[in-house]
């Protein structure tokens, strides 16, 4: 089984719609990120949470929010999806204890907002 | 402004030919990491090496080796021998002690084709 897992994989939605990407992961990391991808530009970091009560707004965070229900699980909400909002979602965590641990990244949510 | 550069944004070369991928960084921290991705066309992000700022020695993992020159700010990918299965798009990115979140600074990546 994968260590970071994301739901749903696959999603198209209307502008207007709310909607959550869930994260999962088995490897015990507290450190928890997302990130999205837009063809050509990289990925561009959207929120991070340290730990459960710690929780930080990344460099494009307007439009987002997350939440984080436990060590494992980090979801990430569009209250109100947009066109522009279309891109290759990805979840990634990393271990605490070392300044920057390497970050492992689930397989990605691709969404499409109409 | 951009903190990783991957000025090569297609490169094409035929199965077993040598292919370099550049990577150059822009950072002001002394303590500093580097990193290289591949994502394969099915879209995951994997993991191929971390570099700290004080290990300026190269590395090579089979066919995979890395050139970190801090004189120069670059962290270049070398795949030797190259091979059909290594068409990817590949991401150098950037994590800076003086980032509070640590998060990856990527450079907008070098799509690869290797044909047959």
């Amino acid at each position: 089984d994968a260590d970071v897992t994301q739901t749903p994989r696959n999603r198209i939605t209307k502008t207007g719609k709310r909607i959550m990407l869930e994260c999962s992961q088995t490897k015990g990391h507290d450190r928890m990120y997302w990130y999205r991808q837009d063809p050509g530009l990289g990925l561009q970091l959207i929120y991070y949470s340290f730990d459960v009560k710690d929780i930080n707004k990344g460099e494009i965070s307007d439009g987002y929010s997350v939440s984080r229900q436990a060590q494992a699980k980090f979801s990430l909400s569009l209250e109100s999806a947009i066109p522009n909002q279309t891109a290759l979602y990805f979840c990634a965590t990393s271990d605490k204890g070392v300044t920057t641990d390497t970050q492992y990244f689930g397989p990605g949510t691709r969404l499409t907002v109409l | 402004a951009q903190k990783v550069t991957q000025a090569q944004t297609e490169i094409s070369v035929v199965e077993k030919e040598d292919v370099t991928l550049d990577c150059v960084y822009e950072t002001r921290d002394t303590t500093y990491y580097l990193f290289w991705y591949k994502q394969p066309p099915s879209g995951e992000l994997v993991f191929l090496i971390r570099r700290n700022s004080f290990d300026e020695q190269n590395e090579i993992s089979g066919r995979y080796s890395w050139n970190f020159q801090k004189s120069t700010s670059s962290f270049n990918f070398t795949i030797t021998a190259s091979q059909v299965v290594d068409s990817a798009v590949y991401f150098c990115a950037l994590s800076e002690d003086s980032n509070s979140g640590y998060a990856l600074n990527f450079g907008k990546g070098t799509s690869l084709l290797v044909t047959p």
